[in-house]
């Protein structure tokens, strides 16, 4: 089955424990992205990976990291979380970028920074 | 500044009726838009698209009319049902865009029994 994959789905930290989001996929999709999902701001892209060794920044990505090692694996690393970063996070996948290539989204993983 | 506005946070339409999801945006370089849904506890699932090049694009459903000159999309629900209940976001790519799509904040539409 098709299918992103995201770990873990639920986390409650403290501020400043450094934790790391992982995202794999197994469509072979080259564009691999993260978003943030808060009340009233819909979904806002942090970081996106075009390719393997190929990642790049997207509107919301001050505090997070992004590594792309492997073409199924892109993990989300938030090396000193602040409360404000408590929000719902999805990963997503496609075969490439624009329209005519939908991302394919993961279930969400929900931190709570404390 | 937001490129893709869905100006409806909500909206409630009686089972069997039509809904009607809007969403402007202000972005002249999109050329795809397209529509999410998503439910409670997941992620956002890929339901319907259109290029630049067209009006109208029928799914079913689910029809999605874009409206170029006013920088104006809709999604078209006929007949509604139980199971359209769902948050459903707008969404665009730019032309030879790499970053990817632009999401409106959703509309939650409830279909009412």
């Amino acid at each position: 089955e098709a299918q992103v994959t995201q770990n873990p789905r639920y986390l409650i930290t403290v501020t400043g424990k450094k934790l790391t989001v992982t995202c794999s996929q197994n469509m072979n999709h080259e564009y691999m992205s993260w978003y943030r999902q808060d009340p009233g701001l819909g979904l806002r892209q942090i970081y996106y990976s075009m390719n393997v060794e190929v990642t790049d920044k997207g509107d919301v990505p001050e505090g997070y990291k992004v590594s792309r090692k492997e073409k199924r694996n892109f993990p989300l690393i938030l090396e000193s979380p602040s409360p404000n970063q408590t929000s719902l996070y999805f990963c997503a996948s496609s075969a490439g970028t624009g329209g005519t290539r939908p991302q394919h989204f993961g279930d969400g993983t929900r931190l709570s920074i404390l | 500044d937001q490129q893709v506005k869905q100006n409806s946070p909500s909206l409630s339409v009686q089972e069997g009726r039509i809904s009607i999801l809007n969403c402007d945006y202000t972005n002249s370089m999109f050329d795809y838009f397209l529509w999410y849904k998503k439910y409670p506890a997941e992620g956002p699932t890929f339901l319907i698209s259109i290029s630049s090049i067209k009006d109208k694009n029928e799914d079913g459903r689910f029809t999605v009319f874009l409206n170029k000159s006013a920088k104006h999309l809709s999604l078209h629900i006929v007949p509604s049902q139980p199971g359209d209940s769902a948050v459903y976001f707008c969404a665009a790519s730019a032309v030879g865009g790499a970053d990817g799509l632009t999401f409106g904040k959703g509309t939650h539409l409830i279909i009412q029994p």
